[in-house]
């Protein structure tokens, strides 16, 4: 069964480091989206990417964020200066539209360490 | 504006006995409602979703719009139902908004 996965599984960082997490979705799958979740917080919503653009984003995700889809497989998240607040599980999902549902499925995550 | 409930952050029942995981939503439009589960240390599985009113692994959810629920539940817990479970609600475009979260835990 196709998944989602991304690299690396951990990484720690140091403040103001720039750094790239990536995803690679399941292939059919149009829908791309970013979460995160703080230790002992629950899974908060970040970014979602349609066509190749973005579609909607929180609040969180300010300017120090982007995504990319580089190429046709890869899905990445790029924090530009890392914060020790940016320190958190994040998680990479994929979607396909199936009689108007958006299914999620989701990657292992990326554990941030910032120190 | 939308949000997602689950009052319990720590359900703990022994083997065989019934369980539910109580769930909340706050939406202004139709909802859809979805259930996710992680065991240790795995990805947020997909458990069920609302609209195909299915049995998965002996769970069932049930939407409720007059009490604005979906609470989860099997009639005899096992003791590999032990994680933790997500209520999430998806809005247009496929945000989704997730609950707390309950950890299950099944005692032999």
């Amino acid at each position: 069964e196709p998944e989602v996965t991304q690299t690396p599984s951990h990484q720690v960082t140091q403040m103001g480091q720039e750094v790239i997490l990536r995803c690679v979705p399941i292939s059919n799958h149009l829908y791309f989206y970013w979460y995160r979740q703080i230790l002992g917080q629950k899974v908060e919503f970040l970014v979602s990417f349609y066509n190749n653009e973005i579609s909607e984003k929180s609040e969180i995700f300010d300017d120090q964020f982007s995504v990319e889809r580089p190429d046709g497989s890869n899905f990445t998240l790029k924090i530009r200066s890392t914060k020790l607040e940016d320190s958190a599980m994040y998680f990479c999902a994929s979607s396909e539209l199936l009689r108007g549902v958006y299914e999620q499925y989701f990657g292992p995550g990326t554990r941030l360490t910032v120190t | 504006a939308q949000r997602v409930t689950q009052p319990e952050k720590l359900l703990s029942v022994f083997k065989g006995a019934p369980v539910e995981l109580k769930c909340n939503y706050s939406y202004s439009g139709s909802p859809e409602l979805f259930w996710y589960v992680q065991y240790s240390r795995q990805r947020l599985q997909l458990l069920l979703r609302h609209i195909s009113r299915e049995s998965i692994k002996g769970f069932t959810a049930d939407l409720n719009k007059g009490e604005t629920s979906f609470h989860l539940k099997k009639p005899f817990a096992q003791e590999e139902d032990s994680a933790m479970y997500y209520c999430a609600l998806s809005q247009e475009g496929g945000k989704l908004i997730f609950g707390q979260g309950t950890e299950l835990s099944v005692k032999p």
